[in-house]
């Protein structure tokens, strides 16, 4: 069955950086987007970024976009996100999930999530 | 960016009551538009893509319609399973964007 376990979260100090992995199992990993999401506490879910099968497109929010940069290891079946200048906003729960496509339709959603890692922002 | 507004933000219900969420682009997304069932201490579940269809293993008293900028998402009868927080989607250009949730409630 489609598994996704992100790691690698923590407490660290404004201004550092972090690295989360994603380790996915149970599909074809080389042949699927993936997403990053994240969930500050208490709070909705926030969009982070995608990247396409290959690695070849990429895209963020605009409030990561330049500090963190999502990338994959498709021989590893594992997908990165790597979060530096790291603010106190950018506390949250980070969820990775798989893009499902809908072909006939054109349409994209993520149709399996990771259980989530924390990260927390804080001096 | 295009942004997502749901109402209400949250509801009390009855089970065997029919509820209706509603979700606002600022902008046209045709159809590109999911829903995601969120409870406590879990990651989402889609539930809903591209407006209308239903994803795998979603029971049939979800369903959602709209195009355009207007969008529901409706279950028929509540279920006890159904007391979550529900968010709205959009794919159709990035960033993509949720709303900001519609929590479920027993009354």
């Amino acid at each position: 069955q489609v598994q996704l376990v992100e790691s690698g979260g923590g407490v660290v100090r404004p201004g550092r950086s972090l690295r989360l992995s994603c380790a996915a199992s149970g599909f074809t990993f080389s042949t699927s987007a993936m997403h990053w999401v994240r969930q500050a506490p208490g709070k909705g879910l926030e969009w982070v970024a995608v990247i396409s099968d290959d690695g070849s497109n990429i895209s963020y929010q605009d409030s990561v976009k330049g500090r963190f940069t999502i990338s994959r290891d498709n021989s590893k079946n594992t997908l990165y996100l790597q979060m530096n200048s790291l603010r106190a906003e950018d506390t949250a729960l980070y969820y990775c999930a798989r893009e499902y496509i809908a072909m006939a339709l054109a349409a994209t959603a993520c149709d399996f999530w990771g259980q989530g890692t924390l990260v927390t922002v804080s001096s | 960016d295009i942004q997502m507004t749901q109402s209400p933000s949250s509801l009390s219900a009855y089970v065997g009551d029919r509820v209706t969420i509603t979700c606002r682009a600022s902008q046209t997304i045709r159809i590109y538009l999911n829903w995601y069932q969120q409870k406590p201490g879990k990651a989402p579940n889609l539930l809903i893509y591209a407006a209308s269809s239903l994803h795998s293993g979603v029971p049939s008293r979800f369903s959602g319609s709209g195009s355009g900028t207007d969008f529901t998402l409706t279950i028929t009868s509540l279920q006890p399973e159904d007391f979550a927080t529900y968010y709205c989607q959009q794919s159709y250009s990035a960033p993509l964007t949720f709303g900001g949730g519609t929590k479920v409630e027993i009354k």
